[in-house]
C-alpha cells in the first residue's frame, strides 16, 4: 500500500531533550516537506527536500533540523525543544510540490 | 504580500444539502491552486488540483472553480454527507520551486 508513515504518532516531552520524529515513504517520490500545523495559523512549512542530500528552509524552519540521507526517509530532528514547539506535525512526499501524499500527523507536546 | 484567505471560517449545514467554499488569494506568479480535505487529527487528502488554464475541476461531488483574473476559487460541495465534516484548506503555488501558500481553511460541519 502507497503510504507515508510518521514515528511516534504522539509524544511528550520536556524542554530541551533532543527528539527525532521519522518520515518514510514507499512510493519513490522525490519531494519530501514537514509541516506544523496550529489551531487558527493552518499549515506551516518547516523544511523540504527536492531529492536525496537536498534540503531548504520553508517559512518556519527555526529550531528544527533535517537530513535526507536516502530518498524515503525525511527525518525531524528537535535539537533542544521548547514548549512553543508544541504542535501537530506532518510530513508530506510527492512527485513535486504540487501533488503532495501527506502522512496521519505526529501530535508533540513540550513541556 | 502573498496571502490566501478563505471563507467562512466555519459552516453547519445539513445532510443532503449543497455549501460553496470561497478562497481569495493575492499569490503572484500563480502556478496552480489545490484544495484539500482535512478530517479530525488526520492528514490532508487532495480533492483538485488546477493550474491557470483550469477554471472548473470536478471529483465526484466534490467542484472546485478558479477565476485567475480575480484570484478566486470555489469548492462546491453537492448533496453532502456527514462523512463531508472536515476541513477544507486552499493551496495556492507560485511558480519556481516549492513556493507554497495556506489557506487557513473552512471547518465544515454536516449535521443530520
Amino acid at each position: 500500500e502507497a503510504q507515508v508513515t510518521q514515528n511516534p504518532r504522539y509524544l511528550i516531552t520536556v524542554t530541551g531533550k533532543k527528539l527525532t520524529v521519522t518520515c518514510s515513504q514507499n512510493m519513490n517520490h522525490e519531494y519530501m516537506s514537514w509541516y506544523r500545523q496550529d489551531p487558527g495559523l493552518g499549515l506551516r512549512q518547516i523544511y523540504y527536500s527536492m531529492n536525496v542530500e537536498v534540503t531548504d528552509k520553508g517559512d518556519v524552519p527555526e529550531g528544527y533540523k533535517v537530513s535526507r540521507k536516502e530518498k524515503r526517509n525525511f527525518p525531524l530532528i528537535l535539537e533542544s525543544p521548547s514548549p512553543n514547539q508544541t504542535s501537530l506535525y506532518f510530513c508530506a512526499s510527492g512527485w513535486a510540490s504540487y501533488e503532495q501524499y501527506f502522512g496521519p500527523g505526529t501530535r508533540l507536546t513540550v513541556t | 504580500k502573498n496571502q490566501v484567505e478563505q471563507s467562512p471560517q466555519s459552516l453547519i449545514i445539513l445532510e443532503g444539502k449543497n455549501c460553496t467554499l470561497q478562497c481569495n488569494y493575492t499569490v503572484s506568479p500563480f502556478s496552480n491552486l489545490r484544495w484539500y480535505k482535512q478530517d479530525t487529527g488526520r492528514g490532508p487528502v487532495s480533492l483538485t488540483i488546477m493550474t491557470f488554464s483550469e477554471n472548473t475541476k470536478s471529483n465526484g461531488r466534490y467542484t472546485a472553480t478558479l477565476d485567475a483574473d480575480t484570484k478566486q476559487s470555489s469548492l462546491h460541495i453537492t448533496a453532502s454527507q456527514l462523512s463531508d465534516s472536515a476541513s477544507y484548506i486552499c493551496v495556492v503555488e507560485t511558480t519556481g520551486a516549492n513556493n507554497l501558500f495556506f489557506g487557513t481553511g473552512t471547518r465544515l460541519t454536516v449535521i443530520p
